[in-house]
């Protein structure tokens, strides 16, 4: 089945340590993106790639890093300088155009705390 | 981006059709509305989307006034597992979009 995976679903890290959190699609989308949830809240884009090679800024940036360097694959870096990182991530996918294009879809979620 | 308006939280009984209002009074001619959900701790999901046309999938059946001001998703037979939180989103399709889920309305499905 296609889909995206996300991993890993629970990580605990201590301050001031450098964390990647993967995210795997087989949908053949173009476009990829990266989410932050707090609890009760919505959602805040943290970085989108619309294809391989080439990405930009959501609106809460600072602090993350990503790669796009395969079509499939999306991985996000939480530095040590992301002040709050204890969040739910989402990871999601879309095709890169057309009313498709905010048709997406998303990955289980990766919960991370900072211990 | 039109912004829209959603009720907070609302109550429905199980077997019962769910109609969920969202207002876009300031959408513009090109933009879709779309609808997601998101059940607790988990990713949101795609529901459905429409332009000026009533759509229908197996999920749910999405209403738009004919000025488009305003939309309704309607879920024909709540259960349980409908409980969640549906966002209502509109935006033009194309590429580029940064989705904003924000607000929504809480939904409970009660036995």
């Amino acid at each position: 089945d296609g889909g995206i995976t996300q991993s890993p679903k629970y990580l605990f890290r201590k301050e001031g340590q450098n964390v990647t959190l993967s995210c795997e699609q087989n949908l053949n989308h173009d476009a990829m993106y990266w989410y932050r949830q707090d609890p009760g809240q919505g959602l805040r884009l943290i970085y989108y790639s619309q294809i391989v090679n080439d990405f930009q800024k959501g609106d809460i940036a600072e602090g993350y890093s990503v790669s796009r360097e395969k079509k499939e694959s999306f991985p996000l870096t939480v530095t040590s300088a992301q002040k709050n990182p204890t969040a739910f991530y989402l990871c999601a996918s879309s095709i890169a155009g057309g009313s498709g294009a905010n048709v997406l879809t998303f990955g289980a979620g990766s919960r991370l705390t900072v211990l | 981006d039109a912004k829209t308006t959603q009720p907070p939280s609302m109550d429905c009984a199980e077997g019962r059709a769910a109609n969920l209002p969202c207002n876009h009074s300031t959408i513009s001619g090109n933009e879709y509305v779309y609808w997601y959900r998101q059940i607790h701790s988990q990713g949101p999901q795609y529901i459905i989307h429409g332009l000026k046309n009533n759509e229908t999938n197996e999920m749910a059946s999405l209403i738009i006034t004919e000025d488009r001001k305003s939309s309704t998703l309607i879920l024909p037979h709540a259960t349980l597992r409908d409980t969640a939180v549906y966002y209502c989103i509109v935006r033009v399709g194309a590429a580029g979009n940064k989705l904003t889920f924000g607000g929504g309305t809480r939904v409970l499905v009660k036995p």
